[in-house]
């Protein structure tokens, strides 16, 4: 089975510095992955997805991820962050199901706060 | 164009109760997901809906949760004797035939006391 671990609980970082966040999987195959965001009281935004070929994949509001297979890691990562990007971060990994579907299965999250 | 919407935003009910939560989808996306986030922890999985059908209910928790979606667009997520544990924000999704990416709705927030 498909699982996914984010290893930081809470993340502070000074407004225009770089973020990483980071995120490893565990899936038998090729994964299907995705970064959502979360803001208070809102739905999960899609950020960005991979599901083949450049392992470095660009999303909205200035975000990046790479994969790396050898590491089972799909970091996100941001040069320079705005205090509008304290949120809730979510890795997660996509399986197929019956019927073309895509199930996620999601890491427990990254709480992102941004100082002025 | 509207997103996916979901009704109530918040329910509180007794321990014991029965409950719906209603899901709109995205017009003409035929897959529908409803996951279950608690506390402290990421979305989980429920029940994928393809058109009518429901395709995979592996997730859901016993067999006081049902859900149904019988003309392939709005679903009810249902849940009876609700417990306390059941307390957790439930969350919608939707995407077209054959993609990937799911849309989100806000989520029902249920609070069982």
């Amino acid at each position: 089975a498909q699982s996914v671990t984010q290893p930081d609980i809470h993340i502070t970082v000074s407004e225009g510095a770089s973020l990483e966040l980071r995120c490893n999987y565990s899936y038998g195959a090729t994964p299907y992955l995705f970064w959502y965001v979360q803001s208070p009281g809102q739905g999960l935004q899609l950020l960005l997805k991979y599901f083949s070929g450049d392992t470095l994949v660009q999303g909205i509001k200035g975000f990046e991820a790479e994969f790396k297979r050898s590491q089972s890691s799909f970091n996100l990562r941001k040069p320079s962050v705005h205090w509008s990007d304290a949120a809730e971060y979510f890795c997660a990994v996509g399986a197929r199901l019956t019927g073309g579907g895509n199930k996620l299965t999601f890491g427990t999250g990254t709480q992102l706060k941004v100082e002025l | 164009g509207a997103g996916v919407s979901q009704t109530p935003s918040n329910k509180v009910t007794e321990k014991g109760k029965y409950v719906e939560l209603r899901c709109d989808p995205i017009s003409g996306h035929t897959a529908l997901y409803w996951y279950r986030q608690s506390l402290g922890q990421g979305p989980e999985f429920l029940i994928y809906f393809q058109g009518t059908g429901a395709a995979d209910d592996s997730g859901l928790p016993n067999d006081r949760f049902f859900a149904v979606r019988p003309e392939g667009s709005v679903s009810t997520l249902k849940i009876q004797r609700t417990e306390r544990g059941d307390s957790a924000v439930y969350l919608c999704a939707s995407s077209p035939m054959g993609h990937t990416e799911a849309f989100f709705g806000q989520g029902t927030r249920l609070t069982v006391v």
